[in-house]
């Protein structure tokens, strides 16, 4: 069973940083292509960062130069490092695996780690 | 890039049929056969429903079905079920190599 669980969200004040972690289990990490999408209270759901089996990455326009996505095959983990944040990165940050395939389908997500951002 | 743009709320009796509309543009929804829809619960994360505008996961009932016309995708629940309240967002892969989400869709069912 594929199972995908989000770690390092927490309070955290305007302009400072944050490192998510996923752990991943129940398949071959480094057969797939992963995301990180957020919930954002009153906006809804937003992609943010997605990196593919060979480490090609792709940003948000919003996220650009602020967040960087990477992953550890060794580890089977995902990562998302967030500097400058703002209080409008507050949300639920989801780690979501990619249905193989052509195309970005979210078929399997972790319960999320929540961030928040305020002083 | 701008998000996909949905209806704020549906709303439908149990046994009725609902449709979500998905308006985007030539750079994403009428550019790609790459829509899809996430069903989403209350504290709960979301759930593919839908992908590659109209092929359902395994599991997922066949009272799901969508299409697309153009820039707008459309989903349609038939047989409402209470279990079926819930958020629906569409998405679309886009010519910029990003992903972008509709706005979200509160379906009630009365």
């Amino acid at each position: 069973e594929v199972h995908l669980v989000e770690s390092g969200g927490g309070l955290v004040q305007p302009g400072g940083s944050l490192r998510l972690s996923c752990a991943a289990s129940g398949f071959i990490f480094s057969s797939y292509a992963f995301n990180w999408v957020r919930l954002v209270p009153g906006k809804g759901l937003e992609w943010i960062s997605h990196i593919d089996d060979v480490n090609n990455i792709y940003y948000a326009d919003a996220m650009k130069g602020r967040f960087t996505i990477s992953r550890d095959n060794a580890k089977n983990s995902l990562y998302l490092q967030m500097n400058s944040l703002r209080d409008e990165d507050t949300a639920m940050y989801y780690c979501v695996r990619d249905l193989p395939g052509a195309g970005w389908y979210f078929d399997n997500w972790g319960q999320g780690t929540l961030v928040t951002v305020s002083s | 890039q701008s998000a996909l743009t949905q209806p704020a709320s549906v709303s439908g009796s149990p046994g009725q049929s609902i449709t979500i509309s998905c308006t985007g543009t030539s750079s994403d929804v009428g550019r790609y056969n790459y829509v899809s829809w996430y069903q989403q619960h209350p504290g709960k994360a979301p759930k593919l429903i839908i992908y590659a505008v109209n092929n359902r996961p395994s599991g997922v009932s066949n009272r799901f079905s969508a299409s697309k016309s153009g820039n707008t995708a459309s989903l349609t629940i038939s047989g409402l079920q209470t279990e079926d309240e819930a958020d629906y967002y569409c998405s679309s892969y886009t010519s910029s190599t990003t992903q972008v989400f509709g706005g979200g869709t509160k379906l009630t069912v009365l």
